[in-house]
């Protein structure tokens, strides 16, 4: 089964701030990886697909990058309702596979 | 606006049944565009994928639950289940039905319901 491993697991910032993610997969997936953001007591929510695609109602300062094993997510200018956990979830292959997360805080 | 919501018993007994329905409001299950998943995560830990039903019928589970795990759909009622059966408590965890829109190769899950939390004790 892929893996993916994300880093770091938590991310300390402020408002502001420009912030990068990192997710790496076991092996190559093309680009079949998406970020989700979640925030306590909640659903993740869908950011981003196929590792750069901006998901309908998300705002830009978000984007992604990266094909193969390595990816990124990021923030710029960081906004106070962006304080969450984040995933990557591998979807190239089942069983599909989420990232550890990365807690921004 | 598309709605998904899961129901079913919140407390169960080690080596009894789970049994949840997600219910699909504001769209249908019966479309080739889609696919309906769950997910489960444990309490401070990392969504774990646990499978998919198609409106064909079609199903894929993780192999790591596979033994004890049934995903149907019901097109004329607009829903899908789940059933994992000899529960224990490892099987503690808030469940999320998803829907997965295909897109190329990807099917990003795009629409989640709320999440039901599951307990399993004695």
């Amino acid at each position: 089964a892929i893996q993916v491993t994300q880093s770091p697991p938590s991310l300390s910032a402020s408002v502001g701030d420009r912030v990068t993610f990192t997710c790496r997969a076991s092996q190559d997936i093309g680009n079949d990886l998406a970020w989700y953001q979640q925030k306590p007591g909640k659903a993740p929510k869908l950011l981003i697909y196929s590792a750069s695609t901006l998901q309908s109602g998300v705002p830009s300062r978000f984007s992604g990058s990266g094909s193969g094993t390595d990816f990124t997510l990021t923030i710029t200018s960081l906004q106070p309702e962006d304080f969450a956990t984040y995933y990557c979830l591998q979807d190239y292959d089942y069983p599909c596979a989420f990232g550890q997360g990365t807690k921004l805080e | 606006q598309v709605q998904l919501r899961e129901s079913g018993p919140g407390l169960l007994k080690p080596s009894e049944t789970l049994s949840l329905t997600c219910t699909v409001s504001g769209g249908s299950v019966n479309s080739n565009s889609y696919y309906w998943k769950w997910i489960r995560q444990p309490p401070g830990k990392r969504p774990e994928w646990i499978g998919y039903v198609h409106y064909s019928g079609k199903t894929n589970y993780n192999p790591s639950l596979k033994s004890r795990l049934t995903m149907s759909i019901d097109t004329s009622r607009n829903w899908f289940s789940l059933r994992l059966s000899s529960v224990t408590a490892a099987d503690t965890a808030v469940y999320y039905c998803a829907r997965a829109s295909r897109i190329g190769t990807t099917c990003p899950l795009d629409y989640w319901g709320q999440g039901a939390l599951v307990t399993v004790s004695s």
